[in-house]
């Protein structure tokens, strides 16, 4: 069982927008703003795209945006793309020089 | 640019151990401010994450769950961390990934991992 808690999966058309939230504790999401979001494909490694709540790497699309309240971080997606069918995880500094992941969301574009 | 490049798929038998590189370029292992952390994914399922090494100075931390199971080491020299995996069982088979994670100056507090290797598949099976 993970220590950040995601919706198994969620969907939306194309062009709409989604929202992924990741549910931690005053422990982790809630005392930090090291929280990070990644893209994961099929067979591939992890891709940062959101890190210390709300910031963008360079070459990350502005649809991609990230925020938080209290113990729950989120994710946005808007103006869906085919491209964007993939698995997503949250990860947050946890204390004690430790991390934690999310269980990750599988997004589907319908 | 930043690459982090880790070694072939391995197959071992249960009670084996396995030994995974992880090479950095693009940045100087031995005099950064970052940690290589390494993250399990089992088949099918999520990230899970296992712990770090500061390759600077050589001192690790290890999640909970995988102390006394797994080493984490460098040589700086080539520039190389390394996850050995002990006392291997059929659970253990998973994609295992090094990433680059920032040490906040002055704390041992690491940010997410930025920068992820491309994973290397250990298959443990008789």
């Amino acid at each position: 069982q993970s220590a950040l808690t995601q919706p198994a999966s969620v969907s939306g058309s194309l062009g709409q927008s989604i929202t992924i939230s990741c549910t931690g504790t005053s422990s982790n999401v809630g005392s930090y703003s090291f929280v990070s979001w990644y893209q994961q494909h099929p067979g591939k490694a992890p891709k940062l795209i959101i890190y210390e709540v709300t910031k963008r790497p360079s070459g990350v699309l502005n649809r991609f945006s990230g925020s938080k309240s209290g113990n729950t971080a989120s994710l946005t997606i808007s103006g869906l793309q085919a491209e964007d069918e993939a698995d997503y995880y949250c990860c947050s500094y946890a204390g004690i020089s430790t991390l934690a992941f999310g269980g990750g969301t599988k997004l589907a574009v319908l | 640019q930043v690459q982090l490049v880790q070694s072939g798929a391995e197959v071992r038998k249960p009670g084996a151990s396995v030994k995974v590189s992880c090479r950095a370029s693009g940045y100087s292992l031995s005099v950064s401010t970052y940690y290589i952390h390494w993250v399990r994914q089992a088949p099918g399922q999520g990230l899970e994450w296992m712990g770090w090494i500061n390759p600077k100075t050589g001192g690790t931390k290890y999640a909970q769950k995988f102390q006394g199971w797994l080493t984490m080491t460098r040589d700086t020299s080539v520039s190389t961390a390394y996850l050995e995996l002990n006392r291997l069982t059929s659970d253990d088979t998973a994609v295992y990934f090094c990433a680059r994670g920032e040490i906040l100056g002055g704390t041992t507090l690491t940010m997410p991992p930025d920068y992820w290797g491309q994973g290397t598949l250990v298959t443990v099976s008789s």
